[in-house]
C-alpha cells in the first residue's frame, strides 16, 4: 500500500516571497504519478501541478514548480512570488499508473499543509 | 467546458437515515471517483465508477454504494448513517482511455452532517 506524508501541518510566508512545501511517499511501484492539489476555504480541490514518475524533468506551472527526487521518494512544491490567493490547504497525492490490465486509479492523499500568505 | 458539479451543497441528516449525493462529470469524462474528507484530513478513496460499473473500492463498508448513469453522472448512497459519516464528500471525474492515466478534477463537494 502506498502512503503519502506531509510533515508540515502549517506554514506561513510573506507576500512576494518563496515557500517550499514538503512531501514524501512510500511505494514499491515504478510507474506512478504525483500531484499537488490546492483546497482554498471554498473547499473545491484544484489541481496545481502533476508529475509523471518516468520523467526526470521537474514539472512547472507558472509560479509553481516541483523538486521530484525519485530515489528519495520526495516531491516538494515551490511557490514563487507568493500571492494572497495562494492561501489554502495543499495536498500532495500519489496515483499508481493503471496500465493495460485495467483497474482503478485512486488518489492517495497526505494530510495536507495549511499555507497562509501574509500581506 | 463544464466543470464537475455536485448537489446538494450541504445536508443534515440524523443517525440511521439514508442519504444520496449527486455528481455531474466534466464534459468529455467517463470515470467518476468518490472521496470522503473528514475534518482536518486528506480525502480518502471510497470507490470509482467506469462504464456504469464499480471499478475499485477503498476501505468502506457495503452501506456505501454508488451508481453511474449512461451520461456519466453518478450518485453516492449511504445507508444507516453513523455520526462518523459526517464529512465533506468529494466527487472527481476523469477520462479513462486505453492505458493512459488521466488527472482527476474535483467538484466543490457536499458537506454532510449527521446528528
Amino acid at each position: 500500500a502506498q502512503t503519502v506524508t506531509q510533515s508540515q501541518p502549517e506554514m506561513s510566508v510573506q507576500e512576494a516571497e518563496t515557500v517550499t512545501l514538503s512531501c514524501t511517499y512510500d511505494t514499491s511501484e515504478s510507474n506512478y504519478y504525483l500531484f499537488w492539489y490546492k483546497q482554498p476555504p471554498s473547499r473545491q480541490m484544484i489541481l496545481v501541478i502533476r508529475q509523471e514518475a518516468y520523467k526526470q524533468q521537474n514539472a512547472t506551472e507558472n509560479r509553481f514548480s516541483v523538486n521530484f527526487q525519485k530515489a528519495a521518494k520526495s516531491f516538494s512544491l515551490k511557490i514563487s512570488d507568493s500571492q494572497l490567493g495562494d492561501t489554502a490547504m495543499y495536498f500532495c497525492a500519489f496515483m499508481k499508473q493503471r496500465g493495460t490490465q485495467g483497474g482503478s486509479e485512486k488518489l492517495v492523499f497526505g494530510k495536507g499543509t495549511k499555507l497562509t500568505v501574509n500581506p | 467546458e463544464t466543470g464537475v458539479t455536485q448537489s446538494p451543497t450541504h445536508l443534515i441528516k440524523t443517525r440511521g437515515q439514508q442519504v444520496t449525493l449527486r455528481c455531474s462529470s466534466q464534459s468529455g469524462h467517463n470515470t467518476v471517483s468518490w472521496y470522503q474528507q473528514a475534518l482536518g484530513q486528506g480525502p480518502q478513496f471510497i470507490f470509482q465508477y467506469y462504464r456504469e460499473e464499480e471499478n475499485g473500492r477503498g476501505n468502506f463498508p457495503p452501506r456505501f454504494s454508488g451508481l453511474q448513469f449512461p451520461n456519466y453522472s453518478s450518485e453516492l448512497n449511504v445507508n444507516a448513517l453513523e455520526l462518523d459519516d459526517s464529512a465533506l464528500y468529494l466527487c472527481a471525474s476523469s477520462l479513462k482511455w486505453r492505458a493512459s492515466t488521466d488527472t482527476q478534477y474535483f467538484g466543490p463537494g457536499t458537506r454532510l452532517t449527521v446528528l
